[in-house]
């Protein structure tokens, strides 16, 4: 059963427009979420996370928001570069005892 | 401070041999994860080690198994290869900061191809 769900498995934007990912969760239990980007051949690498206590984060071009009522968050990035252009993860977890992942959202930036 | 590592990167086996597979967590970090990437399935929990205790564990059969030494390094092991095996295996090391937050960064995983 899939606790966190991505389902747009791909997603192109043009440059310098907004990138949104969207992620969505059943376990209510769930109190910390991370975002991931990929490239082909590498590990995930962090981008941004946020704790339920919150519902936005931000770091430089990217927003994260958490929207507990609705068991949703999603990735915003502005502008979008080129170089964003790989795949995204969500990932969530209740006391960092195990993070589940959804199943990424490759991202195309469109020069 | 380096990274996570693993080794080996690549590895081809037949069905039915077992492998084993190493990660060396960041400096510090005694939270150890092991995942298997799939096409289509993202990042399948396999299991955890802190402080060479499995701590959690995901739904995989017994032929997947683990341990953590006292440098915090871990190995993972399959025994009894399938076809289905063949998948990208990712190490995480974690650390929980002071605000609570958890930092989670991987290694580049092994490509194991079974045929």
């Amino acid at each position: 059963d899939q606790q966190v769900k991505q389902n747009s498995p791909s997603l192109s934007v043009q440059e310098g427009r907004i990138s949104i990912l969207n992620c969505d969760y059943t376990n209510s239990m769930f109190d910390y979420f991370l975002w991931y980007k990929k490239y082909p051949a590498e590990g995930p690498t962090f981008l941004i996370s946020i704790s339920s206590i919150k519902d936005k984060n931000e770091d430089g071009r990217f927003t994260v928001f958490l929207n507990k009522s609705a068991k949703h968050l999603s990735l915003h990035i502005v502008p979008s570069q080129p170089g964003d252009s790989a795949v995204y993860f969500c990932a969530a977890s209740a006391w960092g005892n195990q993070f589940y992942f959804g199943t990424g959202t490759s991202l195309t930036v469109i020069p | 401070k380096a990274g996570v590592t693993q080794t080996p990167r690549y590895l081809i086996k037949t069905r039915g041999q077992q492998v084993t597979l190493s990660c060396s967590p960041i400096s510090g970090h005694r939270s150890v994860s092991w995942y298997q990437q799939t096409p289509g399935q993202g990042l399948q929990f396999l299991f955890e080690y802190f402080s060479e205790t499995q701590r959690n564990k995901g739904n995989f059969p017994g032929r997947f198994s683990g341990r953590q030494f006292s440098n915090s390094r871990s190995e993972m092991n399959v025994s009894t290869l399938e076809l289905g095996d063949s998948a990208l295996y990712l190490c995480a090391s974690t650390v929980r900061g002071t605000d609570g937050s958890y930092e989670q960064y991987f290694g580049p995983g092994t490509r194991l191809t079974v045929t």
